[in-house]
């Protein structure tokens, strides 16, 4: 099955550095990576996601790069912001592409983003 | 929390006793998940269910069980079988179809063994 692997555990930066997060997945059969952000005692919430048929999309501050080749992917946040620090995760899937892993996420253990004032 | 709400916040379990996590969803969504999560850990599948009356076993299913009778609910049960049931679990759902691939989740529900 699929295995992500998610680095740094923990990363802390000073308000308005940029913060990047990588993680690298096994099954080169993933087509989805999705960025999810948690904040303490909430549900994980999307904060964007890529689709293997692209190599980057950015969302005002947010970015993510993918590398299909070396299957690793990686979350960019720049100009952060106190309202940053939480947990993100990200995820690896095979999408819609039906069968038994239909839409089933592969999380990686999650970073602890704290950014000081 | 998108229209997924999960009861209680809070629960507290006996030795030997089953308990139920609610999970209603209102968007009128097909698959629908259920995870854990363990402090420092990633989300851990442990049922999913992409139809009504439907449901796969995840990673990590022993212990608990699941029933999808209706579109919008899909709870999950915590059997006295789950010998280390303390955890964070969350309830998803995603739209069918090859739209989106998006899971939106609830709040959470937080176990504890008394």
């Amino acid at each position: 099955g699929e295995n992500v692997e998610q680095h740094p555990s923990t990363l802390s930066v000073q308000e308005g550095d940029s913060a990047v997060i990588k993680c690298t997945y096994s099954d080169s059969a993933s087509n989805y990576f999705p960025w999810y952000k948690q904040e303490l005692g909430k549900g994980p919430q999307l904060i964007i996601d890529i689709r293997s048929n692209v190599g980057e999309k950015k969302d005002q501050r947010i970015a993510v790069t993918l590398n299909k080749t070396a299957k690793h992917f990686s979350l960019h946040i720049t100009e952060t912001q106190p309202e940053d620090s939480a947990v993100y995760f990200c995820a690896a899937s095979r999408g819609n592409a039906g069968g038994t892993s239909y839409g089933k996420l592969t999380f990686g253990q999650g970073t602890i983003l704290t950014v000081h004032p | 929390d998108g229209g997924i709400t999960q009861s209680p916040k809070y629960l507290f379990r006996k030795e030997g006793q089953n308990v139920t996590l609610s999970c209603e969803q209102n968007l009128n969504h097909d698959a629908m998940y259920w995870y854990r999560q363990d402090p420092g850990q990633g989300l851990r599948l442990i049922y999913y269910s992409q139809i009504v009356n439907d449901f796969q076993k995840g990673d990590i299913a022993e212990g608990y069980s699941v029933s999808r009778e209706k579109k919008e609910s899909f709870p999950l049960t915590v059997t006295s079988a789950q010998k280390n049931p303390t955890a964070f679990y969350l309830c998803a759902s995603k739209a069918g179809g090859r739209a989106t691939s998006i899971q939106y989740f609830g709040a959470g529900t937080r176990l504890s063994v008394l």
